[in-house]
């Protein structure tokens, strides 16, 4: 069964700029979530989406955004990249419905790089 | 809030030095708490997930236990390719997975 898979796996972007990050789930898997990890703050807590729709919400600005097509993929969007922004994103999925389901299996992230 | 501490923050052993990592937390209504492991600059790998106090869950050289405001992830005779960083996470009902900080361990040769 194939993993997680996250595109790009590396990004260089300029203040300003705007990027859009890609997650393919487990085949089977409903639940996306979204993590930013930075060796200052380690794994924070972006989004989660669930049969298209968000279901969580993590304390990031606006400018951090999600979305999920039908067949569970999801991207997200980060718009006016700020030198803050440098960090791993990661991407989880789940086939949420209680006991082991629960359980998030992460892809390998997206370094992304604001310069 | 819902919070998760670990201990220590970092951990050096010879091979073959057993220890253990601990994870603390305050949450209401657990619904799992869960044990990954993080290479550098990699995704977190899944270990365990555990469910309820007095849970032990076992994996090669790893055992992880449960009890009601901690978790344990021991380390038996621990070799050089278990160096990594550790995470522990909870669940509440209806709430996303909260990270603790993590774990560095090092396993010397």
């Amino acid at each position: 069964k194939a993993g997680v898979t996250q595109t790009p796996r590396y990004l260089i972007k300029t203040r300003g700029q705007q990027v859009t990050l890609s997650c393919s789930p487990i085949s089977g898997h409903r639940s996306v979530s979204w993590y930013q990890q930075t060796p200052g703050q380690g794994l924070q807590f972006l989004f989660e989406y669930f049969s298209e729709t968000q279901r969580n919400k993590g304390n990031f600005p606006g400018r951090f955004s999600g979305r999920q097509f039908s067949n569970s993929r999801s991207e997200m969007n980060v718009s006016t990249l700020e030198l803050g922004d440098s960090a791993l994103y990661l991407c989880a999925s789940s086939r949420p419905g209680g006991g082991a389901t629960d359980t998030q299996y992460f892809g390998p992230g997206t370094r992304l790089t604001v310069l | 809030e819902d919070q998760v501490t670990q201990s220590p923050e970092a951990l050096r052993l010879q091979e073959g030095e057993s220890s253990s990592l601990n994870c603390s937390y305050t949450v209401s209504g657990l619904r799992g708490l869960f044990w990954y492991r993080q290479d550098p600059g990699k995704g977190p790998e899944f270990l365990f997930t555990l469910y309820s106090a007095g849970e032990e869950k076992e994996k090669e050289r790893l055992k992880a236990t449960l009890t009601k405001k901690e978790s344990f992830l021991h380390i038996t005779a621990p070799k050089p390719e278990d160096s990594a960083t550790y995470l522990c996470a909870v669940q509440a009902e209806g709430q996303n997975f909260v990270f603790g900080p993590g774990t560095r361990l090092s396993v010397l040769p």
